[in-house]
């Protein structure tokens, strides 16, 4: 079973500053997602990857297979940030299904 | 497109109750799942499905029964419903990517408040 720790559990910034939140897990996968939920909300996908790095707007997500370890940023960060981020892992090949990190919940202050 | 639907939005039953949660897709997805979300555990898989008449077991099944007689419903069913029960539930679905070992974004549904008293 793969194991995924997020970092940390809780994150407060000021409006502007550089957020990063980072994601390790125990085995290989075939690739990892981003996901973002805000409080009482539904969940939504951020990214899937696979290698290397993918960005969308003022988020960035990098990924190192060999150390097994992914790291989502965000740049200018604002108030409607505010949310959990989870990482989630997959594998199985044909029988496809991710395994979820604990969220890292985000706070951003104006 | 309305997505991934989940009906309903919210229920509250008595222990010993049974009840059936409804899971829509119109995105021809071939992969759906469902998954519980409880505070600090994070979202665990409870049963899933690779296509249509096929169902799998994933980490949390106990107390619950799937089935997938329609490529674009999924059903799960709690038979027997205990508080230990009592958590929000999600339904996700997804594509087959390119190659049997690839699959792409998993789009969830809103969400099912369930609560066992």
């Amino acid at each position: 079973k793969n194991e995924v720790e997020q970092s940390p559990q809780n994150l407060t910034a000021q409006e502007g500053e550089f957020i990063t939140i980072n994601c390790s897990y125990s085995v290989g996968i075939s690739a990892l997602h981003w996901l973002q939920q805000h409080p009482g909300g539904g969940i939504v996908s951020l990214f899937m990857l696979s290698s290397g790095k993918k960005k969308h707007g003022r988020l960035i997500a990098t990924i190192n297979i060999q150390e097994k370890h992914s790291s989502l940023h965000i740049t200018a960060s604002h108030p409607r940030d505010s949310a959990v981020y989870i990482c989630a892992v997959g594998s199985g090949g044909s029988n496809y299904k991710l395994t979820f990190g604990k969220g890292t919940l985000l706070t951003v202050n104006p | 497109n309305a997505g991934v639907t989940q009906t309903p939005k919210f229920r509250v039953l008595k222990t010993g109750q049974s009840m059936t949660l409804l899971c829509a897709q119109d995105m021809n997805h071939e992969y759906m799942y469902w998954y519980r979300q409880d505070p600090g555990m994070g979202l665990r898989l409870i049963h899933y499905s690779v296509g249509e008449g096929t169902t799998a077991k994933g980490e949390v099944p106990d107390g619950y029964n799937v089935s997938r007689l329609k490529k674009q419903n999924f059903l799960l069913g709690l038979e027997s419903a205990a508080p230990s029960q009592t958590s929000v539930y999600f339904c996700a679905s997804t594509r087959r990517g390119p190659g049997m070992a690839s699959t792409d974004t998993q789009y969830f549904g809103p969400g099912t408040r369930l609560t066992v008293l």
